[in-house]
């Protein structure tokens, strides 16, 4: 069981927008920082998001974050197939051990 | 370019050792904050240690005690030496680049296989 909660699937049709929440505790999402990693199949994650909502070089701006509280969202607007992936939360908790979310298996139908 | 190549994986019998390796290029490990992160067959990832710039090491309570990481500046490669091996270590270990004190992971290397079984 993992420390942060993510839903296991989530899906869209190309073009649609969606969101992917990330759900934590006062202990690591409530003061600290949440990062989004991509992972295609088969392949190394990908760092996606930082301190909440902050987009690496390289990143398409399609792909934007959020926090409030102790929770979080992984947005993604403009959905394209190339966006079917696993997605996963990660946060300091009781800094410096770092936790993930269980991740989404994102679908684009 | 940033690399990171990971090698060191394989079969070993629970109660076994292994130590994995890291290889970086394009940057210096000692410099930064190295992770390493695994993921089992299936399932979601895990952070399993860090080692900052500093030196300082910390480690998941899952391996605190059985696992070791450390850096040889020499050759630009960090290691994880992995003791007392259970079942549930089987997983593909990443290593993985953070250039400041967060979780901010930028660079990962592409995975080691490591299968512990009888």
């Amino acid at each position: 069981q993992s420390v942060l909660t993510q839903p296991p699937s989530a899906s869209g049709t190309p073009g649609q927008r969606v969101t992917i929440s990330c759900s934590g505790s006062s202990s690591n999402i409530g003061s600290n920082y949440v990062y989004w990693y991509q992972q295609l199949p088969g392949t190394a994650p990908k760092f996606l998001i930082y301190r909440n909502n902050q987009r690496p070089s390289g990143v398409p701006d399609r792909f934007s974050g959020s926090k409030s509280g102790t929770s979080a969202s992984l947005a993604i607007s403009g959905l394209r197939s190339e966006d079917e992936a696993d997605y996963y939360c990660a946060a300091w908790d009781d800094s410096p051990y770092v936790v993930f979310g269980g991740g989404t298996k994102l679908t684009v139908l | 370019e940033v690399q990171l190549v990971e090698s060191g994986g394989g079969l070993i019998q629970p109660g076994g050792s292994l130590r994995l390796s890291c290889a970086a290029s394009g940057f210096t490990v000692s410099s930064n904050y190295m992770s390493w992160v695994r993921q089992a067959p299936g399932k979601g990832l895990e952070w399993v240690s860090v080692i900052y710039s500093g030196g300082s090491t910390y480690y998941a309570d899952s391996v605190k005690g059985r696992f070791t990481i450390s850096r040889d500046n020499s050759k630009n490669t960090l290691y994880l030496q992995m003791n007392s091996l259970r079942a549930e270590d089987t997983a593909v270990y990443y290593c993985a680049r953070a250039p400041t004190l967060e979780p901010a992971l930028d660079y990962w290397g592409q995975g080691t296989l490591v299968t512990v079984s009888s």
